[in-house]
């Protein structure tokens, strides 16, 4: 399967800022997908990276405070905007591997706001 | 969309005996079902999963059934062991859609 760099791992963020998070995998894929995972929660799918076009973003989230960047089939950026406290989450990365529909997921990156 | 229920959220054996999670799906269209378990820290990593077509799948202590006349499917875990210990996630699958079930943390005594 895929392997997926995730990072950063975690960061502590103050209340306004922004944070971009990369994703790197170590083979082209298709398919890119950001979760994200609120503590003791489950996978919330946030938005499918799509390769040269606008991500496509769920219910919920939008481009604004999640901005993501595809600029081709082995990398990807979530970027989480002008941060509150609710924002602090694991955000992880995934990707659709060799498998169909099988999904691979990063380390993720855990993000404190203060 | 798509609405995956899990149970239950928490589990608790005792090693050696069988663990069970259960899931119910919404859209008849889902044809991809996966289990995931995530350690604590860690990340969500696949165990098992089956599609539409097949009704039952097995992995050594790990088998998953299905039945699609009902949308649910269960997971189910032969002679615990304490390693077994964590939090695991169904799925259900609509073309590259996936949904999660909210986890059921299982715990192993030994």
């Amino acid at each position: 399967s895929a392997v997926i760099s995730q990072k950063p791992s975690r960061d502590i963020c103050q209340r306004g800022t922004s944070l971009t998070i990369q994703c790197q995998v170590d083979s082209q894929v298709t398919m890119m997908f950001w979760y994200r995972q609120q503590p003791g929660q489950s996978l919330t799918l946030i938005a499918t990276a799509n390769q040269g076009s606008e991500a496509t973003y769920e219910s919920g989230f939008v481009i604004d405070k999640f901005p993501i960047s595809r600029p081709n089939l082995t990398f990807s950026t979530l970027t989480v905007s002008n941060m509150s406290p609710e924002d602090s989450s694991i955000y992880l990365c995934s990707v659709q591997g060799t498998g169909a529909n099988v999904l691979t997921f990063g380390a993720g990156s855990r993000l404190t706001v203060l | 969309g798509e609405n995956v229920e899990q149970h239950p959220s928490t589990l608790s054996v005792q090693e050696g005996d069988s663990a069970v999670i259960k899931c119910t799906y919404s859209d008849s269209a889902s044809n991809y079902f996966p289990w995931y378990k995530q350690e604590l820290g860690k990340r969500p990593q696949l165990i098992i999963d089956i599609r539409s077509n097949v009704g039952e799948k097995k992995d050594q202590r790990i088998a998953v059934t299905l039945n699609k006349t009902a949308k649910h499917f269960s997971l189910h875990i032969t002679e615990t062991q304490p390693e077994d210990s964590a939090v695991y996630f169904c799925a259900a699958t609509v073309e590259n859609d996936m949904r999660f079930g909210a986890g059921t943390r299982l715990t192993v005594k030994p």
